[in-house]
């Protein structure tokens, strides 16, 4: 099983709809990280947390939110889905400041959106 | 000037060639440097970090120049499983350990 899961892998929906993409995580990590990815335009950091009661906003956070349920959860919605927010996403895992910091995100293998 | 700039590419190789990548950033400050590799259709992977003094491993190397602002990735001896997205990556002065800025990726593509 993969250390970093994403649910769902591929959605399809409507503009105006709400979704959630949902993260989970076993490797044990207190920081986690939601990033789009488009073509063209690389990855691009919406929110991250570094615990619990932490939450951050990125570059690109607005028509984001995101809830940290846990140390091994963490989800972003979309609460009125547009077309351009059509990407794909990654969430994405790394130690606390409390170790050095090695510089390696751990990531999912992404969940593809598509607003129509 | 963005953040973190690579050539987009594509690289279009034959095996066993040698071929290098750069990428500049902006922030003078700027801490930590890295490469990632990322498969067609595939999540990011750390490739390795970029020291000050330079680093190898096996047939890749990775160097920093401060002076101008850059980093490199050398790939030798290229092969068919060596085809994907290099991405470089960047930590932002007083963000230790924080977000990451990436840079769009450099495509390598090697062929036979």
């Amino acid at each position: 099983d993969a250390d970093v899961t994403q649910t769902p892998r591929n959605r399809i929906t409507k503009t105006g709809k709400r979704i959630m993409l949902e993260c989970s995580q076993t490797k044990g990590h207190d920081r986690m990280y939601w990033y789009r990815q488009d073509p063209g335009l690389g990855l691009r950091l919406i929110y991250y947390s570094f615990d619990v009661k932490d939450i951050n906003k990125g570059e690109i956070s607005d028509g984001y939110s995101v809830s940290r349920q846990a140390q091994a959860k963490f989800s972003l919605s979309l609460e009125s889905a547009i077309p351009n927010q059509t990407a794909l996403y990654f969430c994405a895992t790394s130690r606390a400041s409390g170790h050095v910091f090695t510089g390696e995100l751990f990531f999912g293998e992404g969940s593809r959106l598509t607003v129509l | 000037r963005k953040e973190v700039e690579q050539d987009p590419g594509p690289f279009n190789v034959p095996e066993g060639a040698t071929v290098a990548f750069n990428c500049t950033y902006s922030n003078s400050a700027s801490q930590s440097f890295f490469w990632y590799r990322q498969d067609c259709r595939k999540e990011p992977k750390l490739l390795m970090s970029v020291y000050s003094s330079g680093n190898e491993d096996g047939r890749f190397t990775a160097q920093l120049n401060r002076a101008s602002q850059y980093i490199s990735l050398l790939i030798r001896d290229s092969k068919l499983s060596d085809s994907a997205t290099y991405l470089c990556v960047v930590i932002p002065a007083n963000q230790a350990g924080t977000a990451l800025i990436f840079g769009k990726g450099t495509t390598l593509s090697v062929s036979s």
